[in-house]
């Protein structure tokens, strides 16, 4: 399955500030997923990225606190701006996994995920 | 509204055991339940899926069930070694849409 890449592996940030994290997959991929994972919470879908359209965010998230690039087939990038405590999470980007022989099933696979502390 | 529930209590258990993991769920329509593996600083990691219309699969000392009339799967690993320690989430596919996933339970196998 698609390798992913991430970057920063971690960060710690100041209040008011803007960071950006990267995705790279090793294969073309028509959607790639960007996840929030509060401490002892659950994974949360923020947006479904696809390449040459807008991003499609879930509910509670809006595009001009985490505005998402999809440039190509292999890439992406989420923003998180003007950061408070409360963005302290981990940010995981994700692809589906071809080539399962499971008709129908939607398997994921993540990439490491970006450690961010809000100060 | 929907709920996808996982212990939040760790699992602790004695190398050589078996664990076993329980996902309850309520107003979900799973075509599959999906388990994944989660270590320290890594993302979650697919392990296997059980279709709504199975009972039971194996995948060498996992077990995973899925009973849809009590909207619950459990998941089992048989003879657990400490490296088995790592939260394990469940996920629900609906088959139309990515799954949603569960905030997992941490399993600790103490040698």
């Amino acid at each position: 399955s698609a390798v992913i890449s991430q970057k920063p592996s971690r960060d710690i940030c100041q209040r008011g500030t803007s960071l950006t994290i990267q995705c790279q997959v090793d294969s073309q991929v028509t959607m790639m997923f960007w996840y929030r994972q509060q401490p002892g919470q659950s994974l949360t879908l923020i947006a479904t990225a696809n390449q040459g359209s807008e991003a499609t965010y879930e509910s509670g998230f809006v595009i001009d606190k985490f505005p998402i690039s999809r440039p190509n087939l292999t890439f992406s990038t989420l923003t998180v701006s003007n950061m408070s405590p409360e963005d302290s999470s981990i940010y995981l980007c994700s692809v589906e996994v071809t080539g399962t022989g499971i008709s129908g099933a939607n398997v994921l696979t993540f990439g490491a995920g970006s450690r961010l502390t809000v100060l | 509204s929907q709920k996808i529930e996982q212990n939040s209590e760790a699992l602790n258990i004695q190398e050589g055991k078996t664990a076993t993991l329980t996902c309850n769920y309520t107003n979900y329509s799973p075509a599959y339940l999906q388990w994944y593996r989660q270590d320290p600083g890594r993302g979650p990691v697919f392990l296997l899926l059980i279709r709504e219309n199975e009972k039971e699969k194996r995948k060498e000392r996992l077990k995973v069930t899925f009973d849809t009339t009590l909207k619950q799967s459990l998941f089992h690993i048989t003879a657990s070694q400490p490296a088995d320690s790592a939260t394990y989430l469940c996920a629900l596919d609906e088959g139309s849409y990515i799954p949603t996933f569960g905030r997992g339970t941490s399993l600790i196998v103490h040698p």
